[in-house]
C-alpha cells in the first residue's frame, strides 16, 4: 500500500535559521506529492505540490522537489519565522483515474523561537 | 473565493443528545469530505461525497451520518456517540475525479462528547 514518512518532531529552530523536514514515500507509479500546514487551532491548509518528477513546487519561501530516484519531496526554507511554527504534513495520491485517497504522513511540528 | 466555513466551531455534546455539523463552499467544487483528527495525529478520513453522492464510507459507525443537500453543502449528524469520537471534525472539498487536486479544508469543529 502507499505510506508517507516524515521525521520526527518537534523541530526547533531559532528565527532566520534554516529549515529542512523529510519526507518519503512508498507508492506504486507516479503519485502527486503535497504539504499541507496547520496552525494552531486550524484546519489544513495546502502549502505547496508537485505532481511529477523533478517539479518543484513553492510557496511563502518554502520550497519542495519531487525526486523519483529517492522517493522523497523535503520541505525547505530558507530562514523560519516565528509565524511559521505548526505542524507540516507530507501527503500523496496515488496515480489512478477517480477518486483516491490522500496519504498523510505523521506530521512534524515545528517550532520557532524569537 | 477559496474558504470553507464549518459551524459550530465548538460543540460539547452528551452520549444521548442528536446534534449536526455544517460545512459549506462556494468554489463550485463537486468533491467533500469529512475527516476526524485526533490530537496530534494526521485526518483520518471518514467520507467522501462525489457530485452529491456517497462514494467512500471509510467503515465508520452508524452514529455518524452523512448528508449532501446540495453541491455547496455537507452535514454530518451525530447521535449516541461515545467519549472516544471526542475528535476536531474537518471538512475539505475539492475538484472531482482528478488525481492531483488538492483539497481546501475547513477550520473544523471541535467535538466533545461527555
Amino acid at each position: 500500500g502507499n505510506s508517507v514518512t516524515q521525521m520526527e518532531g518537534p523541530v526547533t529552530l531559532s528565527e532566520e535559521a534554516f529549515l529542512t523536514i523529510n519526507c518519503t514515500y512508498t507508492a506504486t507509479g507516479y503519485p502527486s506529492l503535497f504539504w499541507y500546514v496547520q496552525y494552531p487551532g486550524e484546519g489544513l491548509q495546502l502549502l505547496l505540490k508537485a505532481t511529477k518528477a523533478d517539479d518543484k513546487g513553492s510557496n511563502k519561501g518554502f520550497e519542495a522537489t519531487y525526486r523519483k530516484e529517492t522517493t522523497s519531496f523535503h520541505l525547505e526554507k530558507g530562514s523560519v519565522q516565528v509565524s511559521d511554527s505548526a505542524v507540516y504534513f507530507c501527503a500523496l495520491t496515488p496515480n489512478s483515474g477517480g477518486y483516491q485517497k490522500v496519504t498523510f504522513g505523521t506530521g512534524t511540528k515545528l517550532q520557532v523561537i524569537p | 473565493d477559496t474558504e470553507v466555513t464549518q459551524t459550530p466551531k465548538h460543540l460539547v455534546m452528551g452520549m444521548t443528545n442528536k446534534k449536526s455539523l455544517k460545512c459549506e463552499q462556494h468554489m463550485g467544487h463537486r468533491a467533500m469530505y469529512w475527516y476526524k483528527q485526533k490530537a496530534k495525529k494526521p485526518p483520518e478520513l471518514m467520507f467522501v461525497y462525489s457530485y452529491e453522492k456517497l462514494s467512500i464510507n471509510e467503515s465508520v459507525p452508524s452514529r455518524f451520518s452523512p448528508e449532501c443537500p446540495n453541491s455547496s453543502l455537507l452535514n454530518l449528524h451525530l447521535h449516541a456517540l461515545q467519549p472516544e469520537d471526542s475528535a476536531l471534525y474537518l471538512c475539505a472539498s475539492s475538484a472531482a475525479g482528478g488525481r492531483s487536486y488538492e483539497q481546501y479544508f475547513g477550520p473544523g469543529t471541535r467535538l466533545t462528547v461527555t
